[in-house]
């Protein structure tokens, strides 16, 4: 079984919409990272989460130790919010990525 | 300041050759990371160093090796290219040992022919 696991795996969304994406692990965790990435390639961290609750814009992250679960909210879901949105935890042991499998966004206009 | 930069962003090479990728990361940052991404196993941890040393291995065979140079600039080599080692590579950098944030370059596309 994975340790991170993410849903859901594909999303489609009318422009202005309010997106969830789940997230949930396994293993003692250092943060819980959102990661994006476009087609293309890179990947851009959006956040990095030990605790509580983020904001960046029209997206909000959260997380609740206790349950070992994470949520990324998009407000207003926008066609160029379009990506590939990745959970990903590192451990005490070091920088080192366990990513969950993704979830594949698309805005419709 | 300039972000991670990973050269050559693509590649095409022989099955039987080697490659050397490069990832130059953030200035002052000591940790770098490599991963591989492709459609079927998604991303895969290779290794990871922090300060010229390698403190984490994911679980790739030996043809797959890293090093780390004084100044944190990091390669990878792979050798006897296999056409399943086509794929993205990224490299990620973070400025200290553990629970930090993570700035990835832009990748090696690395297609095996």
């Amino acid at each position: 079984k994975n340790e991170v696991e993410q849903s859901p795996q594909n999303l489609t969304a009318q422009e202005g919409e309010f997106i969830t994406i789940n997230c949930s692990y396994s293993v003692g965790i250092s943060a819980l990272h959102w990661l994006q990435q476009h087609p293309g390639g890179g990947i851009v961290s959006l956040f990095m989460l030990s605790s509580g609750k983020k904001k960046h814009g029209r997206l909000i992250a959260t997380i609740n130790i206790q349950e070992k679960h994470s949520s990324l909210h998009i407000t207003a879901s926008h066609p160029r919010d379009s990506a590939v949105y990745i959970c990903a935890v590192t451990k005490n042991t070091g920088n080192q990525f366990y990513f969950g499998t993704g979830t594949s966004l698309t805005v419709i206009p | 300041k300039a972000g991670v930069t990973q050269t050559p962003r693509y590649l095409i090479k022989t099955r039987g050759q080697q490659v050397t990728l490069s990832c130059s990361p953030i200035s002052g940052h000591r940790s770098v990371s490599w991963y591989q991404q492709t459609p079927g196993q998604g991303l895969q941890f290779l290794f990871e160093y922090f300060s010229e040393t390698q403190r984490n291995k994911g679980n790739f065979p030996g043809r797959f090796s890293g090093r780390q140079f004084s100044n944190s600039r990091s390669e990878m080599n792979v050798s006897t290219l296999e056409l399943g080692d086509s794929a993205l590579y990224l490299c990620a950098s973070s400025p200290t040992g553990t629970g930090t944030e993570a700035f990835f370059g832009q990748g090696t596309r690395l297609t095996v022919v």
